[in-house]
């Protein structure tokens, strides 16, 4: 399985770029890698996801290097409202990793200061 | 609204006690998992059941058991409830298997039990 390394919290300010960075050393020929946010008391939602390069959308950039064992989301400007935890999840369908198990990993808490 | 439905929001009991949660997953989806989330903790994979059967387990202990039903709801039971069980149950769903290249997990709001 690939296990995730990311760092526990970061600090930023309101109209800043963040980037929170994975690593996943292990990672799988059909893993996919995918992002999530998670504010207190509710469930993770998908943020974006990536198998390689880079990968862009209405909230957020994911940038995976070619040997694919770390991968980086980008928050443009980010806002008050974006202090939560991310959570990157690597798996896939198939593959020697696919086995059910979505393990998420420890999580980057993000706060976000005027 | 991640079209996940969780029930219940809010549970509080006494421990030794037993409990169903029921997860019903989004129209179409046949995989689900279930997370438990301690107070200022991770989620923490506990069971991953597709289209009826049982896929993955994670650290679910003896006492927790899970099924999926044919209509693909889910429940999760937990027993001899202890202090420590204490947390938000989360279910997920998701079309396939694992994380596909259409998507993602989609997760429910969670079930909050109380063991006191």
């Amino acid at each position: 399985l690939a296990k995730t390394t990311q760092p526990i919290s970061m600090d930023s300010y309101e109209g800043q770029e963040v980037n929170i960075t994975c690593s996943h050393n292990n990672i799988a020929t059909n893993d996919y890698i995918t992002w999530y946010q998670q504010f207190p008391s509710q469930g993770p939602r998908f943020i974006i996801q990536g198998y390689k390069t880079k990968v862009t959308n209405e909230v957020a950039s994911l940038f995976i290097p070619a040997d694919r064992k770390s991968s980086t989301l980008s928050l443009p400007r980010v806002s008050l409202s974006d202090t939560a935890v991310y959570y990157c999840l690597v798996g896939g369908l198939g593959g020697s990793s696919n086995t059910g198990k979505l393990i998420f990993g420890q999580g980057t808490t993000l706060q976000v200061k005027p | 609204d991640s079209g996940v439905t969780q029930t219940p929001k809010h549970l509080i009991t006494a421990t030794g006690q037993r409990v169903t949660l029921r997860c019903s997953p989004r129209s179409g989806d046949l995989s689900v998992y279930w997370y438990q989330q301690s107070l200022d903790q991770g989620l923490q994979f506990l069971i991953h059941y597709y289209n009826g059967e049982e896929r993955a387990k994670g650290n679910i202990l003896e006492r927790f058991s899970a099924q999926q039903f044919p209509d693909l709801h889910s429940e999760l039971n937990l027993s001899s409830l202890e202090l420590g069980d204490s947390a938000l149950y989360f279910c997920a769903s998701s079309v396939g298997m694992g994380v596909t290249n259409t998507g993602e997990l989609f997760f429910g709001e969670g079930s909050r039990l109380t063991v006191l």
